[in-house]
């Protein structure tokens, strides 16, 4: 089936690191994502990674995949105030040579002083 | 380059009309697809159009239909609205098989009263 789970709320303290989890189920995404979702915007894609990857860096942001578990996710480094937002993942299963996307119900980050 | 372009940005409908929402994919895109993010929800997937064929559909009623133009642009009509339909309507268009490219609009947010 098809099907992503996530932690709904996280908290930090500015400055802090932020790890937001989630798990997966289907073994034929190619590409797991991370959106960024600011309140009345639309999604914003943060990064990617490819399914035959453990780790990922791309500034700020680390990627973990550990696809035995279908275990996804995305560590902050050095939160600020402006990475309040909605946090979603999401997987990319393949049929029929096309991909859609499947999200989860997305982790509110909230960040305080 | 523009990227994924969605009109319009805000609509307020009647109980039981039709409505057609328009998408413009990120120029060198050939595939868009549809999602709806219900008010505290994750993105659900609609359906998916290539080549002006419908090629993967999630789990939405026949009301939900679709149109993809030569140009590669997309329309999204809903018929017989209910309120249950009231969400933020979003556009992705990637190009085939590039499972890593998807780029998402800011959505057109409906109102069904």
């Amino acid at each position: 089936g098809e099907d992503v789970e996530q932690s709904l709320f996280l908290s930090v303290r500015e400055g802090d690191s932020s790890v937001i989890n989630c798990t997966y189920t289907d073994s034929s995404s190619t590409y797991l994502y991370w959106y960024k979702q600011e309140p009345g915007a639309g999604l914003q894609l943060l990064t990617y990674i490819f399914s035959n990857m453990d780790m990922k860096q791309d500034q700020r942001l680390t990627v973990l995949l550990n696809k035995k578990d279908k275990h996804l996710s995305l560590r902050i480094a050095d939160t600020q105030t402006g990475d309040s937002a909605i946090y979603f993942c999401a997987e990319s299963p393949l049929s029929g040579g096309y991909n859609k996307l499947i999200f989860g119900a997305g982790t509110r980050l909230a960040v305080h002083p | 380059d523009a990227g994924v372009t969605q009109s319009p940005t805000h609509l307020i409908k009647t109980r039981g009309q039709q409505v057609t929402l328009r998408c413009s994919p990120k120029s060198g895109h050939d595939t868009v697809s549809w999602y709806q993010q219900a008010l505290g929800q994750g993105p659900q997937f609609i359906f998916q159009y290539y080549e002006e064929e419908e090629r993967q559909r999630g789990n939405f009623p026949d009301r939900f239909s679709g149109h993809q133009f030569p140009n590669y642009s997309s329309e999204l009509n809903v018929n017989a609205l209910l309120l249950g339909d009231s969400a933020l309507y979003l556009c992705a268009s990637n190009i085939r098989g590039l499972g890593y490219g998807y780029t998402f609009g800011s959505g057109t947010r409906l109102t069904v009263v």
